[in-house]
């Protein structure tokens, strides 16, 4: 099946640091990762469509340039948090799926998440 | 505006019980609903659903869709307490923004 890896898992640091958040598709090209954010006990948040060679897609309300997101590869989508404070404190997790066509013609598969901490 | 309501927001059950999840949507061009388990990380995937009227089956677990009525079911037979989670619920329409639209989710708590 899909897997999808995401690195780190935790990241906790202190306030003004710029965290990086790694996510891959291991098995299967990816043209197309999403990137969700998640408070307790709430539903998954899309922030944004990451498109392999080209400029990312935000949704409404997500800073750019805070959450600056890079798909140089068909494996590989990044996301980094700058200058991060502690309102970004939220598990940030990605997602690929195999589609070419239309939104769920294949299922989106996670990585594990990234949980962060900002002091 | 696309939007997914799943009910309950929650449940508690004893082992053994039978649980029923729903899940409806009002969503342009749909063109799939997909279930997820989440446990202390990310969704894992459960069924993909595209054909109202034929049921997705694994295990204890088992979905239907009705597309007359708009709407899912996510079915739980003797639950255990590894079932214990939040259950997502997602829709994704036939456009080229492959965004998926996500429900709140229900937490299931199943006490032994």
């Amino acid at each position: 099946g899909a897997v999808v890896s995401q690195h780190p898992s935790r990241v906790i640091c202190k306030s003004g640091t710029s965290v990086k958040i790694e996510c891959r598709s291991l098995d299967f090209q990816a043209t197309t990762m999403f990137w969700y954010r998640q408070f307790p006990k709430q539903s998954l948040m899309l922030m944004a469509t990451s498109n392999e060679g080209s400029k990312a897609t935000y949704e409404q309300g997500v800073e750019k340039d805070k959450f600056l997101i890079n798909h140089a590869s068909l494996t590989l989508s990044t996301l980094t948090v700058t200058s991060a404070h502690p309102e970004d404190s939220s598990f940030y997790i990605c997602s690929a799926d195999r589609g070419t066509g239309g939104a769920g013609n294949q299922p989106q598969h996670f990585g594990d998440g990234t949980r962060l901490s900002i002091l | 505006e696309d939007k997914v309501v799943q009910s309950p927001l929650s449940l508690v059950v004893h082992e053994g019980d039978t649980v029923t999840l729903n899940c409806s949507y009002e969503v342009t061009n749909f063109r799939s609903l997909l279930w997820y388990k989440q446990e202390k990380k990310a969704p894992t995937f459960l069924f993909m659903l595209t054909s109202s009227g034929i049921e997705k089956k694994s295990g204890r677990l088992s979905s239907i869709l009705d597309k007359k009525e708009l709407s899912s079911i996510l079915n739980i037979t003797a639950t255990q307490t590894g079932d214990s989670a939040i259950y997502l619920c997602a829709v994704g329409n036939a456009g080229n923004n492959r965004k998926l639209i996500w429900g709140l989710g229900t937490s299931l708590a199943v006490n032994p």
